[in-house]
């Protein structure tokens, strides 16, 4: 089955900074990229995803990342504001959408006025 | 509010003794999920359902573990004879069929499960 690795488990960061996270994935039929928020007592959020047909995506202060070749995909926020302190999940899919997906471990982000 | 409920919140339980947890997906969503996420952990996959036809079960799924959805509408997942490893956070998803232009999956907020 797939198995999804995510770094850095844990991420401070100073406001207005930039802020990546790593994650690798070893299925190679995966097509389907999602990213989660999760604050505290909530569920995932979704906020942002990308599909094995383009290589990266932007919206606003995020963007994600994706290298078929190596399994690597990668989330990026610009500019990090105290409300994006949060746990960030990467997760793959093969189903093309939203099926059977598999999480990484989380990253905790904080950002530091 | 219109996302996916999940009832109730919190829930503590002795150890052996039964529970169930419901989940109401949005509405037009015919995709429904059960994930469990423990402590510091990501959530790990439980369950699926497409309208009232459950189409997958991971191992994790023991056979104290039971989930439905009668009408394809709400779903339930019973734990019976509770254990103390059982204690996490049961998240519930819904989301559109494959082939729709947005099949993302939104979560609810979960239930708690803590067995003492």
């Amino acid at each position: 089955g797939e198995n999804v690795e995510q770094h850095p488990s844990t991420l401070s960061v100073q406001e207005g900074d930039s802020a990546v996270i790593k994650c690798t994935y070893s299925d190679s039929a995966s097509n389907y990229f999602p990213w989660y928020k999760q604050e505290l007592g909530k569920g995932p959020q979704l906020i942002i995803d990308i599909r094995s047909n383009v290589g990266e995506k932007k919206d606003q202060r995020i963007a994600v990342t994706l290298n078929k070749t190596a399994k690597h995909f990668s989330l990026h926020i610009t500019e990090t504001q105290p409300e994006d302190s949060a746990v960030y999940f990467c997760a793959a899919s093969d189903s093309g959408g939203y099926q059977k997906v598999t999480f990484g471990t989380g990253t905790k982000l904080q950002v530091i006025p | 509010d219109t996302g996916v409920s999940q009832d109730p919140r919190h829930k503590i339980t002795k150890r052996g003794q039964n529970v169930t947890f419901r989940c109401d997906p949005i509405s037009e969503h015919n995709r429904l999920y059960w994930y469990r996420q423990t402590l510091g952990q990501g959530p790990e996959f439980l369950t699926y359902f497409q309208n009232e036809a459950q189409l997958e079960k991971s191992r994790l799924l023991s056979d104290r573990f039971s989930a439905e959805r009668p009408k394809g509408s709400f779903s339930t997942l019973e734990i019976q004879r509770t254990e103390q490893g059982d204690s996490a956070m049961y998240l519930c998803a819904s989301s559109t069929p494959p082939g729709t232009q947005n099949t993302e999956a939104f979560f609810g907020q979960g239930t708690r499960l803590t067995v003492v």
